[in-house]
């Protein structure tokens, strides 16, 4: 089953403490994303990354980090959470190239950064 | 930049049709799509156009014109599980081929008995 799988799903922690969520896409797809879904603001991209070892900043980088070493993971870095970094988070991959390519979505992971 | 806005909020009954409008600022995008969002789930791909007009699919169709920047999302014979978050979206057009999306703030649409 085609999927993208974000760990974990629901986190509470202090503001400083760094953490990890993990992204896992299993359609040997190029491309990956970050996003961030606060209420009335949509869906809005941290970062995204076109193929292995190819990052780049979307439109609310600060504060983040990424990493694309292998194809099907593109794990989000908060070095030092702040409390502006509660939000829900959802991880997404897709074919590269062409047009009509679907997006697809993680489940979804809700930060709470106290 | 870019800019899309959408009604917050819209109320309709079952079994009726609605019509969730989507109009946009950008100079230059690949397509645009229509997502489904139940609260607190991702975010469903429902559709993509790419070309000016109407594309059908099933219950729901979705329209654009370019011209005009807007688009519109059309559900019909609504049920009670259609109540969710319809988002608008465009994929630009930059230069290196990149999957840009730009994300409206959404409608919440709200399907009454």
């Amino acid at each position: 089953e085609a999927q993208v799988t974000q760990n974990p799903r629901y986190l509470i922690t202090v503001t400083g403490k760094k953490l990890t969520v993990t992204c896992s896409q299993n359609m040997n797809h190029e491309y990956m994303s970050w996003y961030r879904q606060d209420p009335g603001l949509g869906l809005r991209q941290i970062y995204y990354s076109m193929n292995v070892e190819v990052t780049d900043k979307g439109d609310v980088p600060e504060g983040y980090k990424v990493s694309r070493k292998e194809k099907r993971n593109f794990p989000l870095i908060l070095e030092s959470p702040s409390p502006n970094q509660t939000s829900l988070y959802f991880c997404a991959s897709a074919p590269s190239g062409g047009y009509g390519n679907t997006i697809y979505f993680g489940e979804g992971s809700w930060l709470t950064v106290v | 930049g870019q800019n899309i806005d959408q009604p917050t909020e819209m109320t309709a009954t079952e079994g009726a049709i609605v019509q969730i409008n989507c109009t946009y600022q950008t100079s230059g995008f690949n397509g645009l799509f229509w997502y489904q969002q139940h609260a607190g789930e991702a975010p469903t791909f429902l559709s993509y156009n790419v070309l000016d007009g109407l594309e059908e699919k099933g219950r729901f169709s979705s329209f654009l014109s370019r011209s005009k920047g807007y688009s519109y999302l059309l559900l019909k014979e609504l049920q009670m599980k259609d109540s969710a978050s319809y988002l608008c979206a465009l994929r630009l057009a930059p230069m290196d081929s990149s999957y840009k999306l730009i994300f409206g703030s959404g409608t919440r649409l709200l399907v009454r008995p």
